[in-house]
């Protein structure tokens, strides 16, 4: 069965230093899609940048980039110059393939809570 | 565009009470999914939809929760009767069919059970 595992449950960092949030996962598909999301404490979820199986390239999406090891089967999640608002819940998730049902669903992981020091 | 709407935001019933969640999807998503977020954890998929079809429901907890997409359009997530332990954030969230793209999530209902 599918499964994302995210060992980091809290992380420190001073403001301006650059983070990296681990993921890793676990699927015996070729084709998959990795996302993650960020969840202040007000609750929404925000998405960040997504990662196609196919892609060659890692993600990047301003601050945020996404450092995929296909072989690794992981999915980091790299902040650079981190800021007070980047506090939060970091989830990674991961899409499966379409199955018989043509849907997909998206699985997520257990978190990282991340604290920014002023 | 208007995002997923959910209603109520918050919720406080006794146990053995019955209580329902409402989602009104981005228009056009013919996905459409409900996660239970238990404080400090990462959502677990309820069910999924695809249209008003269910395609996902192997971790609802069917002999209290129940759940219905109307038309392909809104959605409901009822349960009853409720239990201490299904003190968590319902969220909705809702995506076009294609596998390449993230879910979109409503602010989610955060029910207490006392």
């Amino acid at each position: 069965a599918q499964k994302i595992t995210q060992t980091q449950p809290g992380m420190f960092v001073q403001e301006k230093e650059a983070v990296t949030l681990d993921c890793t996962y676990d699927t015996s598909d070729q084709s998959y899609g990795l996302f993650w999301y960020k969840q202040p404490s007000s609750g929404e979820m925000i998405f960040l940048i997504y990662q196609g199986s196919y892609d060659e390239q890692n993600a990047t999406e301003g601050r945020y980039s996404l450092n995929f090891q296909k072989a690794r089967k992981s999915a980091n999640l790299v902040i650079s110059a981190s800021q007070l608002g980047d506090s939060a819940m970091y989830f990674c998730a991961m899409r499966e393939p379409p199955g018989y049902s043509s849907a997909s669903k998206i699985i997520f992981g257990s978190g990282t809570r991340l604290s920014i020091r002023p | 565009e208007a995002g997923v709407a959910q209603s109520p935001r918050y919720k406080i019933i006794e146990k053995r009470q019955s209580v329902a969640f409402w989602c009104n999807p981005i228009s056009g998503h013919a996905t459409l999914y409900w996660y239970q977020q238990i404080l400090g954890q990462g959502p677990k998929l309820l069910i999924q939809f695809q249209n008003n079809g269910v395609v996902d429901d192997s971790q609802l907890p069917k002999d209290r929760f129940s759940a219905e997409r109307l038309k392909g359009v809104d959605s409901t997530l009822k349960i009853q009767p409720a239990k201490l332990e299904d003190s968590a954030v319902y969220l909705c969230a809702s995506s076009p069919i294609s596998s390449n793209t993230e879910a979109f999530f409503g602010q989610g209902t955060r029910l207490t059970v006392v």
